[in-house]
């Protein structure tokens, strides 16, 4: 499976704008990006996924960059309730192949959100 | 309700004892995942099944770890013989998996204690 590189941990303040990177230098044509967040004691949560444009949606934004060989997931005002571990997945589209569907988290980015 | 439902809540049980953990997926979702997820750590994975098929199973840690799902439905995860380094909490996961669709809807999980 190919693999995402993520920084440990990072802080934000509230209200100001996050930008989480990830690396995933050897994605494949057909993988898509995926992300997700673990709030708390709680089971993850989908945010967004992408394949080679940008996306919006009413959580978040994804930029992949056009190499694809990275993208950054922001968070264009951060809540206190945005605090959580942020995971950013490759997941594989080969229909018929082992991996076609599965997630594998890596362990993500420890989101620290201050009042 | 309309989640991913997984039963029991809570699990102690004593080292030696068979285990078995519960899932139900949301109706129609073809794809389903077990993690697991030991005190502050990163997800694990277990085992992907699509309808009835197992096309991946090599995360399953040891032979005493086993998993079926019956009518592209309900998924049970058997642990025979439980040790104290199985203690975690188990989630599952179901999602469609289309090629431009994909969000996989988590469970709150079964916390297992083996004392």
């Amino acid at each position: 499976d190919a693999k995402t590189t993520q920084p440990n941990s990072m802080e934000s303040n509230e209200e100001e704008p996050v930008h989480l990177p990830c690396n995933h230098s050897t994605i494949s044509g057909t993988d898509y990006i995926h992300w997700y967040r673990q709030l708390p004691s709680q089971g993850p949560e989908y945010v967004i996924h992408g394949l080679t444009s940008n996306v919006n949606n009413r959580m978040a934004s994804l930029a992949i960059a056009e190499d694809r060989k990275s993208s950054t997931l922001i968070l264009h005002r951060a809540t206190l309730r945005d605090a959580a571990v942020y995971y950013c997945i490759l997941r594989g589209s080969n229909a018929g192949g082992t991996s076609y569907g599965k997630l594998t988290f890596g362990q993500g980015t420890i989101l620290t959100v201050h009042p | 309700g309309a989640g991913v439902s997984q039963s029991p809540s809570n699990k102690v049980t004593e080292k030696g004892k068979d285990v078995e953990l519960r899932c139900d997926p949301i109706s129609g979702h073809t794809a389903l995942y077990w993690y697991r997820q030991s005190l502050g750590q990163g997800l694990e994975f277990l085992i992907y099944f699509q309808g009835n098929s197992a096309p991946d199973k090599s995360g399953l840690p040891s032979d005493r770890f086993s998993a079926e799902r019956t009518g592209g439905s309900v998924s049970t995860l058997t642990i025979q013989r439980t040790q104290q380094e199985d203690s975690a909490v188990y989630l599952c996961a179901s999602s469609f998996v289309r090629l431009s669709y994909f969000e996989a809807f988590f469970g709150q999980g079964t916390r297992l204690t083996v004392v």
